[in-house]
């Protein structure tokens, strides 16, 4: 069964380092999301990508962050110099459709800023 | 804006019982779509059921039961003769569309589900 893949699992990253997390998304998708859930609390949307642009993001998308599929492939957030409050889950979605078809979810990379 | 709220913060229960998760929400879309994630200790997020506002029929798929009742916004799950591996975090979750036309899902805050042998 098809699948949303993510790489790294866990990274680990000093304060004011950039990191680049790393998702391929379903193949016949056409929607790319990132959401964010820092430790014990819920999932937060982060931005949204359609037609190689960012459709919408939320105030937590601010100019540190940025979106890219640089291949036709993968799909990359980049946090250019991240801080302690960045530390969280970040769960790259798909769709195939908008509307009535469900968002398929990657396992996630858990980003640890130390 | 949509909100979604999942009062229960934690449930604990004994195996084989029944457990029922809460779920209201609120929209001023007359179109929207609800949804249930499971999140497993090793922490995915795993789609178990999507719902469109225009369909009330309650949905059963072995264990589990979905009530939608769009007269009080609720979208509640219940699992059946609950089993240990059903421990989780669970999230209901609002699909919003922006006046661009982008979608998002919108989470509650989860509800904790322990189940004990």
């Amino acid at each position: 069964e098809p699948e949303v893949t993510q790489t790294p699992s866990h990274q680990v990253t000093q304060m004011g380092q950039e990191v680049i997390l790393r998702c391929v998304p379903i193949s016949n998708h056409l929607y790319f999301y990132w959401y964010r859930q820092i430790l014990g609390q819920k999932v937060e949307f982060l931005v949204s990508f359609y037609n190689n642009e960012i459709s919408e993001k939320s105030e937590i998308f601010d100019d540190q962050f940025s979106v890219e599929r640089p291949d036709g492939s993968n799909f990359t957030l980049k946090i250019r110099s991240t801080k302690l409050e960045d530390s969280a889950m970040y769960f790259c979605a798909s769709k195939k459709l908008t509307g009535y078809s469900e968002a398929f979810f990657g396992q996630g990379t858990r980003l640890t800023v130390v | 804006a949509q909100k979604v709220t999942q009062a229960q913060t934690e449930i604990s229960v004994v195996e084989k019982e029944d457990v029922t998760l809460d779920c209201v929400y609120e929209t001023r879309d007359t179109t929207y779509y609800l949804f249930w994630y499971k999140q497993p200790p090793s922490g995915e997020l795993v789609f178990l059921i999507r719902r469109n506002s225009f369909d009330e029929q309650n949905e059963i798929s072995g264990r589990y039961s979905w009530n939608f009742q769009k007269s009080t916004s609720s979208f509640n799950f219940t699992i059946t003769a609950s089993q240990v591996v059903d421990s989780a975090v669970y999230f209901c979750a609002l699909s919003e569309v922006s006046q661009g036309g982008s979608e998002k899902l919108v989470f509650g805050k989860g509800t904790k589900l322990t189940v004990n042998p």
